[in-house]
């Protein structure tokens, strides 16, 4: 079936707007994952949605950056007030859930430009 | 906690050469471990992956990894560098259980000489 999409592939934004990126997972995965890649700072944990539960936002760099996810299907990331430090690519994957740790599926990414 | 070190940033071989990828990782519990392959502007796909059955693992395109508890590393091998394999390669480790995030490595370029 399809893989993880995203949208919107680029995004150019002005210091101090705030932006949506989407992401839709694989059909039937219960996990889904929010990373960010950056020049600096690498491959970086966000945040973790499963199932109904709590997510997992220990990996948020402020409270400038919010995601939900509805439905237990799309999610959505939310960075108000952007800055340019913000300017990154962020990844969404998604995953079946169980008590093994299964394979992560990879979206293409956002590519956000915080002018 | 966990991390992954993957030492340089760049490694440069020629077709046909081997590739040795190094990764070493510190967990507090039995890892699950990880590599991933990020071809340019594309998203991550994975190669191999180590999940505390056998400690030699084979993957995709010809790449395999050996699980080495004593030296607490994980290293990516191909006896034999095509030049379609040029790109970023990332080592990745999680902890078992429900919450299986993943924490990189900084990723090391491969590039590949004719």
């Amino acid at each position: 079936g399809a893989g993880v999409s995203q949208s919107p592939s680029n995004k150019v934004t002005e210091k101090g707007k705030d932006v949506e990126l989407r992401c839709d997972p694989i059909s039937g995965h219960t996990a889904l994952y929010w990373y960010r890649q950056s020049l600096g700072q690498g491959l970086e944990f966000l945040i973790y949605f499963q199932g109904n539960s709590a997510p997992d936002k220990s990996g948020l760099p402020s409270d400038r950056f919010s995601a939900e996810r509805t439905g237990g299907s799309v999610s959505t990331l939310t960075i108000q007030r952007t800055q340019q430090e913000d300017s990154a690519v962020y990844l969404c994957a998604s995953s079946s859930s169980g008590t093994v740790n299964y394979e992560q599926y990879f979206g293409p990414g956002t590519r956000l430009t915080v002018t | 906690a966990q991390s992954v070190t993957q030492l340089g940033s760049h490694v440069s071989v020629s077709e046909g050469a081997l590739v040795l990828l190094r990764c070493n990782y510190s967990s507090s519990v039995p890892p699950y471990l990880f590599w991933y392959v990020q071809y340019p502007n594309q998203g991550l796909q994975l190669l191999l992956k180590y999940t505390s059955a056998a400690t030699l693992v084979k993957g995709i395109n010809g790449f395999e990894a050996e699980f080495k508890k004593s030296e607490t590393s994980f290293h990516l091998t191909k006896p034999s560098a095509h030049m379609s394999d040029a790109a970023e390669y990332f080592c990745a480790v999680s902890l078992t259980g429900a919450n299986s995030k993943l924490t990189f490595g900084k990723g090391i370029t491969l590039s590949v000489r004719p």
